[in-house]
C-alpha cells in the first residue's frame, strides 16, 4: 500500500525470507520505472529498473515485476537480509524525449529482524 | 565507482537569504536533476537540466528557484529568498547519454530558521 507523511507502511520480515514491496503508479503513459533504496539521512541508491515492454527483470536477489493493466510494480528481494532494511521508493517515469523526470511513490519501510 | 557528490552536507540559514546548493554530477553524464524530500516525505522532482537549459520544471520551481552549470564540473541550485517551507533535502541527481537510470547524490540538508 501507500501512504504520505510520516506514517509509511511497514514491512516486517524475518533475516532468511523473501519480501515483496509493492507500488501502484498512476500515469498509464510512464514508460520506465525503477526501484531505489534509501537509508536513513541517506541519498536513494537504484536498485533495478524496467521498461514498459517487459513485465519482469532480475537482478542479484532482487526481481521487479509490472503489471501495466493494472498499474502496479513489485519489488522482490530474495533471502532478505539486516542491511536491506531501508524505506524503498518505486518510481515512474512518463516518457519525455530522454530528460525522464521521476514521479516517486511515498515509500515502504522495510524492516528485517535477525 | 563514479559517484554524484554534494556540498555542504548542511546547511542553515534564516528565512530571507539566499542559499547556493552544490552538486559535482558524474563526469560524462550529460542530464542534470535537483529534487527535494520534505522530512518523511516522498522525493519531489524539481527541474531538469541538460544541454545548458532547463529542460523541464515542476510547479514547485517558482522564481525563487535558478540552477546553473557554472563550468564543467558543478551543478548548482540557488533559492533567492529563502521561505521556512524550503526546509528539506535537496538531491542532485544525473543520467548519462545512453541510459536511463538517474544517480543521486547523498543530499543536502536544508533548514530555514
Amino acid at each position: 500500500g501507500e501512504s504520505v507523511g510520516l506514517h509509511l507502511p511497514t514491512l516486517s520480515v524475518q533475516e532468511g525470507d523473501n519480501s515483496i514491496i509493492n507500488c501502484a503508479y498512476s500515469n498509464s503513459a510512464s514508460d520506465y520505472f525503477i526501484w531505489y533504496k534509501q537509508e536513513s539521512g541517506k541519498g536513494p541508491q537504484f536498485i533495478i529498473d524496467i521498461r514498459s515492454n517487459m513485465d519482469k527483470r532480475q537482478g542479484q536477489r532482487v526481481t521487479v515485476l509490472l503489471n501495466k493493466t493494472v498499474k502496479h510494480l513489485s519489488l522482490q528481494i530474495a533471502a532478505t537480509q539486516p542491511g536491506d532494511s531501508a524505506v524503498y521508493f518505486c518510481a515512474e517515469s512518463p516518457f519525455s524525449g530522454g530528460y525522464n523526470k521521476l514521479i516517486f511513490g511515498a515509500g515502504t519501510r522495510l524492516a528485517v529482524h535477525p | 565507482e563514479p559517484e554524484v557528490t554534494q556540498t555542504p552536507s548542511h546547511q542553515v540559514t534564516q528565512m530571507g537569504q539566499e542559499v547556493i546548493l552544490r552538486c559535482v554530477p558524474i563526469s560524462n553524464h550529460l542530464y542534470f536533476y535537483w529534487y527535494r524530500q520534505i522530512l518523511g516525505q516522498k522525493v519531489e522532482f524539481l527541474v531538469s537540466f541538460y544541454n545548458n537549459e532547463i529542460s523541464e520544471k515542476s510547479e514547485i520551481f517558482d522564481d525563487q528557484f535558478s540552477v546553473e552549470r557554472p563550468d564543467g564540473s558543478n551543478f548548482t541550485l540557488k533559492i533567492r529568498s529563502t521561505k521556512l517551507e524550503d526546509s528539506a533535502m535537496y538531491f542532485c541527481a544525473s543520467k548519462g547519454q545512453a541510459e536511463e537510470t538517474q544517480y543521486f547524490g547523498p543530499g543536502t540538508r536544508l533548514l530555514v530558521l
